[in-house]
């Protein structure tokens, strides 16, 4: 089983609609949770951490789930902008914290 | 005021040169951070340092060489360049120390390296 993994998509949806990502990750000694977004030839740039009581900023809505091990990530009334890929980090612990990437989830909204 | 930047932005050159990677941060953060970034856009972790101390060294080749002359730099040396690594290369940065996990990573723009 790969450390995080993520449906790779593409996730095709209309404006304004709602879109649920998972992320599932193995290590149970894992101690932070992120949600990063990637636009095309770009760097990542976080969209918003994940807390144990669930978070939401705006439209983003993120839940983690420590007793079945997988984040999650709601996106309501979709904007062509939010159209990228979305990539789960989790943070293992080894001798130091050790970020981990999913292949990430590719979004694209149309008209 | 670029927080975290790279150099140089592409990279084009032939099988077997040695080339480097030069990354900056601005923003007096400890931890800084090399991944790789396949053709599959897998964003893998090379290596970190934390305030120029080698914190992480995940499963890399040897070719591969990174060093930390103060703890706003993080180079990349590469050795004999293969096929293979070609690739996107991401620095990044983050305030907490030993890469503390509760803080958020800030990337560079990226080092699009081609090998020929």
């Amino acid at each position: 089983r790969k450390e995080v993994e993520q449906d790779p998509g593409p996730f095709n949806v209309p404006e304004g609609a709602t879109v649920a990502f998972n992320c599932t990750y193995s290590n149970s000694a894992s101690q932070s949770f992120f949600w990063y977004r990637q636009d095309c030839r770009k760097e990542p740039k976080l969209l918003m951490s994940v807390y144990s009581s669930g978070n939401e900023d705006g439209r983003f809505t993120a839940q983690l789930n420590r007793a079945s091990q997988y984040i999650s990530l709601l996106i309501r009334d979709s904007k062509l902008s939010d159209s990228a890929t979305y990539l789960c980090v989790v943070n293992k612990k080894g001798g130091s914290y050790i970020p981990t990437f999913g292949r990430g989830t590719s979004l694209i909204v149309h008209p | 005021d670029t927080a975290v930047s790279q150099t140089p932005k592409y990279l084009v050159t032939q099988m077997g040169n040695d080339k480097s990677i030069k990354c900056e941060q601005n923003l007096g953060h400890d931890t800084m951070y090399w991944y790789k970034q396949d053709s599959k856009k897998f964003l893998k972790i090379m290596f970190s340092y934390n305030n120029k101390e080698l914190i992480i060294n995940e499963t890399v080749p040897n070719r591969f060489s990174p060093k930390s002359p103060d703890k706003a730099h993080l180079n990349l040396h590469i050795n004999s360049l293969e096929l293979g690594d070609s690739a996107v290369y991401f620095c990044a940065s983050t305030p907490g120390m030993k890469g503390a996990p509760q803080y958020e990573q800030y990337f560079g723009p990226g080092t699009r390296l081609t090998v020929t």
